[in-house]
């Protein structure tokens, strides 16, 4: 059975840094697309970042150029790195799989990243 | 970017009743859209894939219908265990982007 678990979530400061990982198991990450999904507080779904099998990444507007996402495969790892982290980055951050270009078929069960003084 | 919009916003109905959500993009994604369930403190639950059909384990009270900007979730016969938020969502392009969800409680 496919199974991704999230870890890394916590309190930061305004302006650190933090990396959230995603460890799969039932399958290999390098033949899904693997992506992030956040949630803020109350609130709906948001699309972060997604890399390809091939290792193409992509990311939404609002965190480019800050949060980087990567891929181990000895781990069978999914990485996110957050830089600069302000508190609109508050969020439980969801790892996600697909099979499909984008039909998030397996989530893990999140971890909560608060970013607050 | 692609625009997900959803309607309504929140309804509240009774047991057994048939239900529809309505979810329009905005602009033309063919089939490229799927349904999620996300209860409280739980992570999103694929329902549907346009495209693909309705997950395998999904109950066949579900079902989803559309293309190109409209698309519709209906559940026929609302179970106690429907009560959550549903979300639409676009794989047509990056960035890839969820509709703002739909909140059905107990009536």
């Amino acid at each position: 059975e496919e199974q991704l678990v999230e870890s890394g979530g916590g309190l930061i400061q305004p302006g650190g840094s933090l990396r959230l990982s995603c460890a799969a198991s039932g399958f290999v990450v390098n033949n899904k697309y693997m992506s992030w999904v956040r949630q803020a507080p109350g609130k709906g779904l948001e699309w972060v970042s997604i890399i390809y099998s091939g290792g193409s990444t992509y990311y939404a507007d609002s965190v480019k150029a800050r949060f980087t996402i990567s891929r181990d495969n000895s781990k069978n790892t999914v990485y996110l790195q957050m830089n600069t982290l302000s508190a609109e980055d508050t969020a439980v951050y969801y790892c996600a799989s697909a099979g499909t270009f984008g039909v998030f078929d397996y989530w893990g069960q999140g971890t909560l990243v608060t970013v607050s003084s | 970017d692609i625009q997900m919009t959803q309607s309504p916003s929140s309804l509240s109905a009774s047991i057994g009743d048939r239900v529809t959500i309505t979810c329009r993009a905005s602009q033309n994604i063919s089939s490229y859209l799927s349904w999620y369930q996300q209860k409280p403190g739980k992570a999103p639950n694929l329902l549907i894939d346009v495209a693909f059909g309705l997950q395998s384990g999904v109950p066949s009270r579900f079902s989803g219908s559309g293309s190109g900007t409209d698309f519709t979730l209906t559940i026929s016969s609302l179970q106690p265990e429907d009560f959550a938020t549903y979300y639409c969502q676009q794989s047509h392009s990056i960035p890839l982007t969820f509709g703002p969800g739909t909140k059905v409680d107990i009536k």
